[in-house]
């Protein structure tokens, strides 16, 4: 079955850029799936930071809209976040996942790496 | 600040039956499905029931989820102590074009 698979730097310095990468294994990325990316700060909720199609097609969240860019990489069979500008409010732990969506047609985000966490300190 | 609003914290002893509430607005919970995860401590989230009602593969049917207008819950029967985790709910806002979740439910079983 699909695993995510994430990865990158666990510190950023203020106002430096988060890069992390999320590897898809088990399946392709350039199936029907929507690959995501979701956020949990220390002690509080899940954001939804935005997703991204295989194709290229992205959403993002209103409030990073600005700062975020998700892309892929088929050759890789992976997906990458890049959030710019970053300050400690962005500490977090950063989970990619699957959105199995078709057209539409929503299931839930049903498949889930382990998380990378991320600490934006100087 | 979450879009979807969840109380802080639910609590049963083993056996009991507990409901977590998720409410929200026409402009989300309204017009969409409503999907909750459970996330036990130190792991990421678990995509526990998807379009309101339905368990995925190998969830047990303890857990059970419904919706009425702009509100959801997440009711579990037959509590055990491995059911202690939070629970989030979450649901498609085409306004947003993207997930929103609420502030998450933390459950203890006593």
């Amino acid at each position: 079955q699909v695993q995510l698979q994430e990865s990158g730097p666990g510190l950023v310095k203020p106002s430096g850029t988060l890069s992390l990468t999320c590897v898809v294994s088990g399946g392709s990325i350039s199936s029907s799936d929507w690959w995501t990316w979701v956020r949990q700060p220390p002690g509080q909720g899940l954001e939804w930071i935005g997703e991204v199609f295989h194709t290229g097609t992205t959403n993002y969240n209103p409030s990073l809209n600005s700062r975020v860019t998700i892309s892929v990489d088929q050759s890789k069979n992976q997906f990458s976040l890049n959030l710019t500008s970053v300050t400690a409010a962005d500490t977090a732990v950063y989970y990619c996942a699957r959105d199995p969506r078709l057209h539409y047609h929503y299931y839930g985000l049903d498949v889930w790496g382990q998380g990378t966490t991320v600490t934006v300190s100087s | 600040q979450s879009v979807l609003t969840q109380p802080p914290s639910a609590s049963g002893t083993p056996g009991q039956r507990v409901t977590i509430s998720c409410s929200g607005s026409s402009s989300n919970i309204g017009s969409s499905y409503v999907y909750w995860y459970q996330q036990l401590p130190g792991t990421a989230p678990k995509l526990l029931i998807y379009r309101n009602n339905q368990r995925p593969s190998g969830v047990p049917d303890r857990f059970s989820g419904s919706k009425s207008v702009t509100s959801a819950s997440l009711a579990i029967s037959g509590l055990r102590s491995e059911d202690g985790a939070d629970y989030y709910c979450a649901t498609w806002d085409d306004s947003l074009s993207g997930w929103v979740f609420g502030g998450g439910t933390k459950l203890t079983v006593l």
